[in-house]
């Protein structure tokens, strides 16, 4: 079964640092990767996605990942961290394996604090 | 683009009650994906529908929740009898992602705020 896990409830960080924010899967094939934004109060809004190729994928507002399928890992980043770039994330993972549904699961997401 | 449009954005019952969320996804999309989000966690998938099919029911408390999405457009979700644990945003979300198009990204509406009294 799939499944995505984010290790870290929190993550701080001072403004114009670089961030990391975690992500693991579990998929039995090749896994189609997405990272989401969440504001208070807000539906989820995409930032990116990894579906083969460059391992690196670059998304909105200066976002990126690293995929590494050796560490099962999908790594958001952000070179310097912005005071508004504060909310929730969410990393998920669809299996495109054939049978599959399409079923879209997502880790339990980390909060980003970004301090000034 | 017209968004996922979800409605209401806020609904307050005692616990019995019934209620009903509504969706109307982006055009075209013929995935529809109901989630219940509890406060403090990621969403968890309740009901995909494919066109106007269920292709993934599996976690969803099929004693008190129902779904549909009649004519593969819009879709409905019903709680009846609530009970306090499913207080929590209902979110929607369409996508292309039918065969051949898994590789395509779900697009959210604001959910729905349910608070069970």
């Amino acid at each position: 079964a799939q499944s995505v896990a984010q290790p870290e409830d929190q993550v701080n960080v001072a403004e114009g640092n670089p961030l990391t924010v975690k992500c693991t899967y579990s998929v039995s094939g090749n896994p189609y990767l997405f990272w989401y934004v969440q504001y208070p109060n807000r539906g989820l809004q995409f930032l990116l996605k990894y579906i083969t190729g460059d391992n690196l994928v670059k998304g909105s507002y200066g976002f990126e990942a690293e995929f590494n399928k050796s560490q099962t890992s999908f790594h958001l980043k952000k070179p310097s961290a912005l005071v508004s770039d504060s909310a929730l994330y969410f990393c998920a993972v669809r299996d495109p394996g054939s049978g599959n549904t399409g079923k879209l699961i997502f880790g339990q997401g980390t909060t980003l604090q970004v301090k000034p | 683009e017209a968004g996922v449009a979800q409605s209401p954005r806020y609904k307050i019952i005692e616990k019995r009650q019934s209620v009903a969320f509504w969706c109307n996804p982006i055009s075209g999309h013929a995935t529809l994906y109901w989630y219940q989000q509890i406060l403090g966690q990621g969403p968890k998938l309740l009901i995909q529908f494919q066109n106007n099919g269920v292709v993934d029911d599996s976690q969803l408390p099929k004693d008190r929740f129902s779904a549909e999405r009649l004519k593969g457009v819009d879709s409905t979700l019903k709680i009846q009898p609530a009970k306090l644990e499913d207080s929590a945003v209902y979110l929607c979300a369409s996508s292309l992602a039918a065969s051949g198009f898994l590789n395509t990204e779900a697009f959210f509406g604001q959910g729905t705020r349910l608070t069970v009294v």
